[in-house]
């Protein structure tokens, strides 16, 4: 039972261009959504997250925007850099039913280039 | 340190034997969490401690696994008689009490032969 999906295991963009990245949840008691980044041989890295209440959060080059009636979450790095170059990781927490642990999707590998 | 510290970063070892991985959570983080990463997966929970406690085991694959904490801090995940399928990159997260947001370490990557 895969709660958290991310149905694209790569893309490739330009550097510049506007990276989006997607994903979709089926746990209507998820409260929480965070995004992570991972390069390899590392553990993964915080990006930004988004609560429940809120539809849309941004930090410099990152937004992420929720759309709860869809269940359905993206990422958008703009401009892209090939630093950004690395596996990024959707992941939800329901606090209220399973304290905070994190579900996570299985990454979309992000290349960019140059 | 300033980060989440995971020892040994790699291990290899024989099915059959016992290893013990350790994770060292930044100072002042009293909750502490075990996940693995296995080939082409995505990240897996395991376990989940509040101080020393752990009110959240139900990620634990089977009973050849446990994990303790002492002093609030230090974390051990024991596997007991590995099998190759415990072959896998083991994560350990920290976090402030009841925080959302969690921190990871660089990982553990196991091998079992």
């Amino acid at each position: 039972d895969q709660q958290v999906k991310q149905n694209s295991p790569s893309l490739s963009v330009q550097e510049g261009r506007i990276s989006i990245l997607n994903c979709d949840y089926t746990n209507s008691m998820f409260d929480y959504f965070l995004w992570y980044k991972k390069y390899p041989a590392e553990g993964p890295t915080f990006l930004i997250s988004i609560s429940s209440i809120k539809d849309k959060n941004e930090d410099g080059r990152f937004t992420v925007f929720l759309n709860k009636s869809a269940k359905h979450l993206s990422l958008h790095i703009v401009p892209s850099q090939p630093g950004d170059s690395a596996v990024y990781f959707c992941a939800a927490s329901a606090v209220v039913t399973s304290g905070s642990r994190l579900t996570f999707g299985e990454g979309t590998q992000l290349t960019v280039n140059p | 340190g300033a980060g989440v510290s995971q020892s040994p970063s790699n291990k290899v070892t024989e099915k059959g034997k016992d290893v013990e991985l350790r994770c060292d959570p930044i100072s002042g983080h009293t909750a502490l969490y075990w996940y693995r990463q296995s080939l082409g997966q995505g990240l897996e929970f395991l376990i989940y401690f509040q101080g020393n406690s752990a009110p959240d085991k139900s990620g634990l694959p089977s009973d050849r696994f446990s994990a303790e904490r002492t002093g609030g801090s230090v974390s051990t995940l024991t596997i007991q008689r590995t099998q190759q399928e415990d072959s896998a990159v083991y994560l350990c997260a920290s976090s402030y009490p009841w925080a959302e947001t969690q921190y990871f370490g660089p990982g553990t990557r196991l091998l079992v032969l």
